[in-house]
C-alpha cells in the first residue's frame, strides 16, 4: 500500500517551460488536492478534485490546471513556469465523507530559474 | 489578519520538558487538524478533532469549539520531536482546508 505518491521529487526548470506534477493515490479516495508551501505561509490550495472528472479552484489557481480522469491520478501542470512558482508541492488525498484524515504525498521540491 | 493563527512560531525547550502549541481560528469549522513536518519531509498527520481531546502516546490535542481554540501537547518532549507543527482547519462541504503558518519546535537533548 504506497498511499499517495508523488513524482518528481525535485525539479528545476527554465522560466517559460511547463512540465506535469504527477500524484497518485491508491486508497480509492475520492478528494485529491493540490498545495504549495512558501517560507512563512501556511500551505495554501491551489486545485481540488471531489471525485473524477470534477475539479475546482482553490486560492492560488492561476499558472496551474489540473484534470482527473480517475480516481487514482491527479497531475498538477505548469503551463508556462515562472520565478513565482518556485515552491514546494504537496499532493494530498482523503475520503468525502465525513471528517477524515489526509494523506499527504512527501512534496516536490520545485526551481523556477 | 489570518484565519487560523498559530502560537508560538518558534519554541526551543529542553529534552523532557511539557510543550504547548496553540492554534486559534475565526472560521466556522467541521474539524481540525494537526500535521507534522520534519525538515525537508513530508506532512503526517497527527490528530484530526472535531470535540473534545485525543491522545496517542505522549501527545495530546484539544479542542474547544466554542472558544475556537485547540491545543497541542507534547509531554516528556524528545529531540525526535523537533519538526513543524501544523494545525489546519476544514471548512465547508469538500473538505477544503485552511492551513495556519506552523510551529517550529526544536528540543535540545
Amino acid at each position: 500500500n504506497a498511499g499517495v505518491t508523488q513524482t518528481p521529487k525535485f525539479q528545476v526548470l527554465k522560466t517559460g517551460q511547463s512540465m506535469t506534477l504527477q500524484c497518485a493515490q491508491d486508497m480509492n479516495h475520492e478528494y485529491m488536492s493540490w498545495y504549495r508551501q512558501d517560507p512563512g505561509m501556511g500551505l495554501r490550495l491551489i486545485h481540488y478534485s471531489v471525485g473524477a472528472g470534477i475539479t475546482d479552484q482553490g486560492e492560488v489557481p492561476n499558472g496551474y490546471n489540473v484534470s482527473r480522469s480517475t480516481t487514482e491520478d491527479f497531475p498538477l501542470r505548469l503551463l508556462s513556469a515562472a520565478p513565482s512558482q518556485t515552491s514546494v508541492y504537496f499532493c494530498a488525498s482523503s475520503f468525502l465523507q465525513g471528517n477524515q484524515p489526509q494523506h499527504f504525498g512527501d512534496g516536490t521540491r520545485l526551481s523556477i530559474l | 489578519k489570518n484565519e487560523v493563527e498559530q502560537s508560538p512560531q518558534n519554541l526551543t525547550a529542553q529534552e523532557g520538558e511539557f510543550i504547548t502549541i496553540n492554534c486559534s481560528y475565526s472560521v466556522g469549522i467541521s474539524a481540525l487538524h494537526w500535521l507534522q513536518q520534519h525538515p525537508g519531509g513530508g506532512i503526517v498527520s497527527l490528530f484530526m478533532l472535531s470535540s473534545g481531546k485525543k491522545k496517542h502516546g505522549r501527545l495530546i490535542a484539544t479542542i474547544n469549539i466554542q472558544e475556537k481554540h485547540s491545543s497541542l501537547h507534547i509531554t516528556a518532549s524528545h529531540p525526535r520531536d523537533s519538526a513543524v507543527y501544523i494545525c489546519a482547519v476544514v471548512y465547508g462541504a469538500t473538505n477544503k482546508l485552511i492551513f495556519g503558518t506552523g510551529t517550529l519546535l526544536a528540543v535540545q537533548p
